[in-house]
């Protein structure tokens, strides 16, 4: 059964103290894995797209890496404002994305 | 570029009560399109999707049923609700390519109440 786990389920953070998110996976096939920042009462907000292992994608303060197995969303010296649920999917088929729970990250002043 | 709407924002209805819940894509044609409810604290729930004007499929029996009347038209209804139909619910929309672009990209979501 194609499932995709993330953890921690929640992440408190000093501003500045660096840390990363993992979403692990386990797919019959992978068409691409995805990141996501949703704010509370708010639909997410589409990240990265990662398609094969070994690929990186930045964006600000973010950093997302594949493996075959898993994916890490490194945050470097985040700010407050990251504060948000970092969800992960992947796309096993050809329709159907399955979800991770999130990790809801606190970063305090 | 491309726009997802939905609406209403949030609804609160009684138990018993008709489900219509509308969302609509601009900027792409033959959209495939989504909706999912996320449960608090919880990770999103995959109800129906759309690859074609009048075609639906069904991920979860429930009371709920979508409609796709037009290319970039997506709907939820439901003709009586139950307690379990709260939550918040989302429409997505994505357009699969054999080499990219397979980015899944969501609404701001309609938070319905159901007392």
């Amino acid at each position: 059964e194609d499932q995709v786990t993330q953890s921690p389920e929640a992440l408190r953070l000093q501003e500045g103290e660096s840390s990363s998110l993992n979403c692990s996976y386990t797919v019959s096939g992978l068409r691409g894995l995805f990141w996501y920042r949703q704010d509370p009462g708010k639909g997410p907000e589409f990240l990265f797209t990662l398609y094969s292992a070994g690929e990186e994608k930045e964006k600000e303060r973010l950093k997302a890496t594949l493996t075959k197995k898993e994916s890490f969303l490194h945050i470097t010296a985040p700010k407050p404002e990251d504060s948000a649920t970092y969800l992960c999917a992947v796309l096993p088929g050809t329709y159907k994305y399955i979800f991770g729970t999130g990790t809801r990250l606190k970063v305090l002043a | 570029s491309q726009t997802i709407h939905q609406w209403p924002a949030t609804l609160v209805q009684p138990v018993g009560s008709p489900l219509s819940l509308e969302c609509t894509v601009e900027g792409t044609s033959n959209p495939n399109l989504y909706w999912y409810r996320q449960a608090a604290g919880r990770g999103l729930q995959l109800l129906f999707y759309s690859v074609g004007i009048g075609q639906i499929s069904s991920e979860v029996p429930q009371n709920l049923s979508a409609s796709r009347p037009q290319d970039r038209q997506f709907i939820l209804s439901s003709k009586k609700l139950l307690l379990s139909d709260s939550g918040f619910y989302l429409c997505a929309w994505s357009r699969l390519d054999p080499f990219s672009y397979n980015e899944q990209f969501f609404g701001p979501g309609t938070r319905l109440t159901v007392l």
